[in-house]
């Protein structure tokens, strides 16, 4: 099945800098890639997705770069503020799986102000 | 996107006591739900996923006896933790996908068994 590495598992980056998270997965049919935030207690909520027809995308201050070949993904978050404090997981599916989200371990960001 | 709903979101119980959580659909017609655990700090580990009118599928080593999973209509869905024990501890929360391959969580609902 498929697995997901996420790095790094905690980042501590100071108000206004940017934060980089990064995921590889191994099943290369994987063509659906989410990040999610989810804070204390709180269910997951979707932020940015990316297809594998799509090398980036861009929504605001978040941004997610998708390298197909090497089979990995990436969160950049700009201009952080204290609210991105919270733990992001990467994850990866394909449809042919019944669309299952597998996810990565999680980042802990805490963004200092 | 769709909107779930997951009840109860906390609750106690004794070892050895069975639990049950509903989690709704409510603007979406689920033939799939997904159920996840968590453990502190830990990232979501799928359980099963939760099929209308049919068998749940079980991921590798989840106990199909002791996490039971009917999917009743369209819009629900309900795992039941049978004989609870202080290890089953854990927030367990559902998913819905919508045909695109997003996933809409449930509230989750987070188990203490003392």
């Amino acid at each position: 099945g498929e697995n997901v590495e996420q790095h790094p598992s905690t980042l501590s980056v100071q108000e206004g800098d940017s934060a980089v998270i990064k995921c590889t997965y191994s099943d290369s049919a994987s063509n659906y890639f989410p990040w999610y935030k989810q804070e204390l207690g709180k269910r997951p909520q979707l932020i940015i997705d990316i297809r594998s027809n799509v090398g980036e995308k861009k929504d605001q201050r978040i941004a997610v770069t998708l390298n197909k070949t090497a089979k990995h993904f990436s969160l950049h978050i700009t201009e952080t503020q204290p609210e991105d404090s919270a733990v992001y997981f990467c994850a990866a599916s394909f449809k042919a799986a019944g669309n299952k989200l597998t996810f990565g371990g999680g980042t802990r960001v805490l963004v200092k102000p | 996107g769709a909107v779930v709903s997951q009840h109860p979101s906390r609750v106690i119980c004794k070892s050895g006591t069975s639990v049950k959580i509903e989690c709704r659909s409510l603007d979406f017609q689920a033939t799939t739900m997904f159920w996840y655990r968590q453990f502190p700090k830990k990232s979501l580990m799928l359980m099963a996923t939760s099929n209308e009118g049919s068998k749940a599928t079980y991921e590798q080593g989840v106990e199909k006896d002791k996490f039971l999973i009917n999917h009743a209509s369209l819009t629900l869905s309900t795992l039941t933790v049978t004989s609870a024990h202080p290890e089953d501890s854990s927030f367990y929360i559902c998913s819905v996908p919508s045909g695109a391959g997003e996933l809409f969580f449930g509230e989750g609902s987070r188990l203490t068994v003392l």
